[in-house]
């Protein structure tokens, strides 16, 4: 069954750093992959999403990713973190195009410092 | 456009009771999932419906029940509630079905079972 690995169940990085997010998925087609976000008492919101069309994809909120089938991997990146943007976020793949399931990753709390 | 909406967002309940949570979808989606999320197990997959029908189901025991309306809303059910059933469970509609069809969340249901 298609899964997906998220490195880190946390990741602290100061304000104006780097963001960088990573998930790695197990398939053996491509996937259909996702970035969801999680704020604190609120449901997930779609960052972005790949559905084997670029493999760099754009999302909301300044973060993107790249899908690299060498690697295996979908990580998530923003050049400069805000304070706004502590969560706890999500790596999601669809196994079965019928369907809109999703299993998702462990998540990863990104925790952003002045 | 209303989002996603579940009611109630906070419940407690007693082991052996059984509990009734809501969702009202965004109008126009006519896919409504439900997923559960705990500190230790993440997100899990519970069930997925389609114009009225399930489409397909996570491995979760047969205390977990759900259905899906004409008007598209969904209500699930867990019968003699046990302590591991305390979770978030999170509800999401999309206008279709498959990986071009994003889940949009709603805040969800933090249930607690003592």
């Amino acid at each position: 069954a298609q899964s997906v690995t998220q490195l880190g169940s946390h990741v602290s990085v100061s304000e104006g750093a780097l963001v960088l997010l990573r998930c790695n998925y197990s398939s053996s087609v491509p996937p259909y992959l996702f970035w969801y976000v999680q704020y604190p008492n609120q449901g997930l919101q779609l960052l972005l999403k790949y559905t084997s069309a670029a493999t760099l994809v754009k999302g909301i909120n300044g973060f993107e990713a790249e899908f690299k089938k060498s690697e295996t991997s979908f990580h998530l990146t923003k050049p400069s973190a805000h304070m706004s943007d502590a969560a706890e976020y999500f790596c999601a793949v669809i196994p079965n195009s019928g369907y809109s399931t999703l299993t998702f990753g462990k998540g990863t709390m990104l925790l952003v410092s002045p | 456009k209303a989002g996603v909406t579940q009611t109630p967002r906070y419940l407690i309940k007693t082991r052996g009771q059984q509990v009734t949570l809501s969702c009202s979808p965004i109008s126009g989606h006519r896919s409504v999932s439900w997923y559960q999320q705990t500190p230790g197990q993440g997100l899990q997959f519970l069930f997925e419906y389609f114009s009225e029908t399930q489409r397909n189901k996570g491995n979760f025991p047969g205390r977990f029940s759900g259905r899906q309306f004409s008007n598209s809303r969904s209500e699930m059910n867990v019968s003699t509630l046990e302590l591991g059933d305390s979770a978030l469970y999170l509800c999401a509609s999309s206008p279709g079905q498959g990986p071009n069809s994003p889940l949009h969340f709603g805040n969800g249901t933090r249930l607690t079972v003592t």
